[in-house]
């Protein structure tokens, strides 16, 4: 079981929006960064977000980032078939589990 | 633009040590945390643990008592071994480098990870 909850899978139609939750506490995402990654198949994980809202150089502004309280958001605006992919949120927990902790991936699907 | 790149044994027998090795090519680990992650078949991410360029390390708890993460800064490499490996222990084994600013800071380039099967 994940620190951080995210639905398992999501689905939507291309062009359309999405966005994808990512739920933890006040030990992890309530007072640190969140970070969202994106894994197409087969591929090693790429950072989309970092800094809660911020992209890295090279990634469209189609993704954007928010957290509010304990609950961070990643939203993906004019959906593309090649958005098909996993997605993680990460950030850090400082209970006695303290370490870089996950979410347990979205996958979507792009109809 | 900034490479990790890792190599290291891809089939172990039950007890044996894993051991993996990344290497920055582009860059170098000063002012960033040398990371590892893993992905069991099917599963998401797991994080193993880090090191910085001072060689302060941290570790998930689950895993602690099996891990040991190391750096060359004159090489820039990162290392990772995971002894004592079960069948549970098979997975995708991924490098990766996050900025040294945040211990939450984004985990800006990976390696390309590594397939480690563990079978008698």
């Amino acid at each position: 079981q994940s620190v951080l909850t995210q639905p398992p899978s999501m689905s939507a139609a291309p062009g359309q929006k999405v966005t994808i939750s990512c739920s933890g506490s006040s030990s992890n995402i309530g007072n640190n960064y969140v970070s969202w990654y994106q894994q197409l198949p087969g591929t090693a994980p790429k950072l989309l977000i970092y800094d809660n809202n911020k992209r890295p150089l090279g990634i469209p502004d189609r993704f954007s980032g928010s957290k509010s309280g304990t609950s961070a958001t990643l939203g993906i605006t004019g959906l593309q078939t090649g958005d098909e992919a996993d997605y993680y949120c990460g950030t850090w927990d400082t209970s006695l589990s303290a370490g870089r902790v996950f979410g347990g991936g979205t996958k979507l699907t792009v109809l | 633009q900034v490479q990790l790149q890792q190599w290291g044994a891809r089939l172990l027998k039950p007890s044996e040590t894993l051991s993996l090795t990344c290497a920055v090519y582009g860059g170098s680990f000063s002012g960033y945390y040398g990371n590892w992650i893993r992905q069991p078949p099917g599963k998401g991410l797991e994080w193993i643990g880090e090191i910085n360029d001072s060689g302060s390390t941290n570790y998930n708890p689950s895993l602690k008592s099996r891990v040991t993460i190391s750096m060359d800064t004159s090489k820039s490499q990162v290392s990772l071994k995971l002894s004592s490996v079960t069948a549970a222990d098979t997975a995708v084994y991924y490098c990766a480098r996050a900025s040294a600013y945040s211990t939450s800071s984004g985990l800006n380039s990976w390696g390309q990870g590594t397939r480690v099967t563990v079978s008698s």
